[in-house]
């Protein structure tokens, strides 16, 4: 069955402008959580949505949203970039909030 | 969130059973021991997971201590495709919880031929 995944694959922003990621999960998954990659703080979470909630928010400014559609699909969106959100952004989907988690390729995010 | 200990790296040759070692004296009685790890230039991967006994699937083996206060990840006959990042990771899954994965810095293993 498909992975999950998450377009773009790669994109390069201005500071100062706004992206929006998106985020297929495995079908008949309703959990999907998104973290951020950077080498300097390693693997953080960002949020979790499950049937259209968020769940749990991490410890990221206001400036990072996201949302969950009711096919499960979700986007997030940082308002305002900086060049510190440069960053890989990993989606991972579940079954269920407690299951294990299958994690896409990532986007990866360059600001200049 | 219960912190997990881990060496930076380890090294083993192609072939040879791998053991990685995780400490978490803080774990309480609803923690689960997660592993997951990550190849380069790929997203984690979810390796194994257990709450006390230890448990066996076709990636891995947990080896859980009778105290719960440290684990171990076996590989029995590592290859260089399992040349990656582990993660030990405590997920509380407790009812009503909060149950993201906190991961830490990791292991880093490199398998030689």
């Amino acid at each position: 069955k498909a992975g999950v995944t998450q377009t773009p694959r790669y994109l390069i922003k201005t500071r100062g402008q706004q992206v929006t990621l998106s985020c297929s999960p495995i079908s008949g998954h309703r959990s999907v959580s998104w973290y951020q990659q950077t080498p300097g703080q390693g693997l953080q979470f960002l949020f979790e949505y499950f049937s259209e909630t968020q769940r749990n928010k991490g410890n990221f400014p206001g400036r990072f949203s996201g949302r969950q559609f009711s096919n499960s699909r979700s986007e997030m969106n940082v308002s305002t970039l900086e060049l510190g959100d440069s960053a890989l952004y990993l989606c991972a989907s579940s079954r269920f909030w407690n299951t294990e988690a299958f994690f896409g390729q990532g986007t990866r995010l360059t600001v200049v | 969130d219960a912190k997990t200990t881990q060496p930076n790296s380890m090294e083993s040759n192609e072939e040879e059973p791998v053991h990685l070692p995780c400490n978490h004296s803080t774990i309480s009685g609803t923690d689960y021991i997660h592993w997951y790890r990550q190849l380069p230039s790929q997203g984690p991967e979810y390796v194994i997971h257990g709450l006390t006994s230890n448990v066996n699937n076709r990636m891995a083996s947990l080896a859980i201590a009778e105290d719960r206060k440290s684990s171990t990840l076996i590989l029995h006959r590592a290859t260089l495709r399992d040349a990656a990042v582990y993660y030990c990771i405590l997920r509380d899954e407790s009812g009503g919880s909060n149950y993201k994965l906190t991961f830490g810095k990791g292991t880093l293993l490199t398998v030689n031929p």
